[in-house]
């Protein structure tokens, strides 16, 4: 069955680095996403992309975010200057349209985790 | 703006049947997901419902009263393998359908 990757799978910075994570959607999904979570707290929807642009945003993002699609296959999210909050489990997800009921396919997660 | 209310924890014997309740609030109602979640897993696709009524599908059945703004999964035979955490996510209507979790309830299944 096809499945979306990310990876790392762990990945430990320094506050104030940067970092980029990974993901490879689903070949012939066209909707891509970043949802985050925090130990204990619920998943958190942080953006949507479609057509190479931003579709929807939350809150969260904020000017420190940034999402790219470089290629074909590659899906990356990209945290300029980390801080400590940021610590958290990014997904990635994919879905093959948008619209009721359509569902979302979720890569096993980047643990991020800032010092 | 809207609210998802879940049970924090629950807990079952391998064998039982167990109901997940969830409640919202929303100003333009969609579709209700459930996902299942293991401890440091992703969110796995479960159920959708968008009609009132009872969906099943082999052990796990969802339920949606959109007028009562309330939804369960009930799980039949709970496995040991059953023991995660289950996510009611909101779709809304009015342009966006991208899913709002709620913060989910964590289901321990016990011999």
């Amino acid at each position: 069955e096809p499945e979306v990757t990310q990876t790392p799978s762990h990945q430990v910075t320094q506050m104030g680095q940067e970092v980029i994570l990974r993901c490879v959607p689903i070949s012939n999904h066209l909707y891509f996403y970043w949802y985050r979570q925090i130990l204990g707290q619920k998943v958190e929807f942080l953006v949507s992309f479609y057509n190479n642009e931003i579709s929807e945003k939350s809150e969260i993002f904020d000017d420190q975010f940034s999402v790219e699609r470089p290629d074909g296959s590659n899906f990356t999210l990209k945290i300029r200057s980390t801080k400590l909050e940021d610590s958290a489990m990014y997904f990635c997800a994919s879905s093959e349209g948008t619209g009721g009921g359509e569902k979302l396919f979720f890569g096993s997660g980047t643990q991020l985790s800032v010092l | 703006g809207q609210n998802i209310d879940q049970p924090t924890e629950m807990t079952a014997t391998e064998g039982a049947i167990v109901q997940i309740n969830c409640t919202y609030q929303t100003s333009g109602f969609n579709g209700l997901f459930w996902y299942q979640q293991h401890a440091g897993e992703a969110p796995t696709f479960l159920s959708y419902n968008v009609l009132d009524g009872l969906e099943e599908k082999g052990r796990f059945s969802s339920f949606l009263s959109r007028s009562k703004g309330y939804s369960y999964l009930l799980l039949k035979e709970l496995q040991m393998k059953d023991s995660a955490s289950y996510l009611c996510a909101l779709q809304t209507a009015g342009g966006s359908y991208i899913p709002t979790f709620g913060r989910g309830t964590s289901l321990i299944v016990h011999p």
